[in-house]
């Protein structure tokens, strides 16, 4: 299986901060990459598909790369409905694989 | 408009089987995959299995033994049938409907299922 390695598996930031993801890869999953918000009581929803494009309803504040088997997630300034617990997935091979999430507060 | 819910019994003995029903609208069975993804009290998730448009179906490998997926397109009801529950899968059960690219676009409010005595 192909592991999905998170960091950090927390974070604390600031309102309006820079805050970046990222995702590392055990193996090549080309553009197979998907980032998820999840806040509590609910269930996940797609922010970023095929590692960089925006899923719809989706803030320009959330963006997604690539940089070969790393992905990354940036929120380019950080609001207060950002908080959350954010999931990669890749699907490039089944079993589809979870990171193991990132829990963003508030600093 | 795409929809997903799921539903089934909040609480399952140890050892007995646990039956989930994932009713979609807005989307065919026939044209679109539905999978399952669960995630235990306070954890991560993690993918259950799938059925796919055509009707073939994969399963996590560590529940493969136990677990089976089918589906009524008539009825666009997608059903999971897990055996031998164990304490370990109490979790949220979330069906997702898959889209081609490998991500999942649109999901269900979950349920959440409870195995203890």
């Amino acid at each position: 299986d192909i592991q999905m390695t998170q960091s950090p598996a927390s974070l604390s930031a600031s309102l309006e901060e820079i805050v970046t993801i990222t995702c590392q890869a055990s193996q090549d999953i080309g553009n197979w990459l998907s980032w998820y918000q999840q806040k509590p009581g609910k269930s996940p929803q797609l922010l970023i598909y095929g590692a960089t494009s925006l899923a719809d309803g989706v803030p320009s504040r959330f963006s997604g790369s690539r940089s070969g088997t790393q992905y990354s997630l940036k929120i380019s300034r950080l609001q207060v409905e950002d908080i959350g617990i954010y999931y990669c997935l890749q699907a490039y091979s089944a079993p589809p694989t979870f990171g193991g999430g990132t829990k963003l507060e508030l600093k | 408009q795409v929809q997903l819910k799921e539903s089934g019994p909040g609480l399952v003995q140890p050892s007995q089987t646990l039956s989930l029903t994932c009713t979609v609208s807005g989307f065919s069975l026939t044209s679109n995959s539905v999978h399952w993804v669960r995630q235990p009290p306070g954890k991560g998730l993690e993918w259950v299995g799938a059925i796919w448009s055509g009707g073939s179906t994969d399963y996590n490998s560590a529940l493969k033994s136990r677990l089976s997926i089918s589906r009524d397109t008539s009825k666009s009801q997608v059903f999971l049938k897990m055996n031998s529950l164990q304490t370990e899968d109490t979790a949220i059960y979330f069906c997702t409907s898959y889209y081609y690219d490998g991500s999942f676009d649109y999901w269900g409010q979950g349920v959440m299922v409870t195995v203890s005595s």
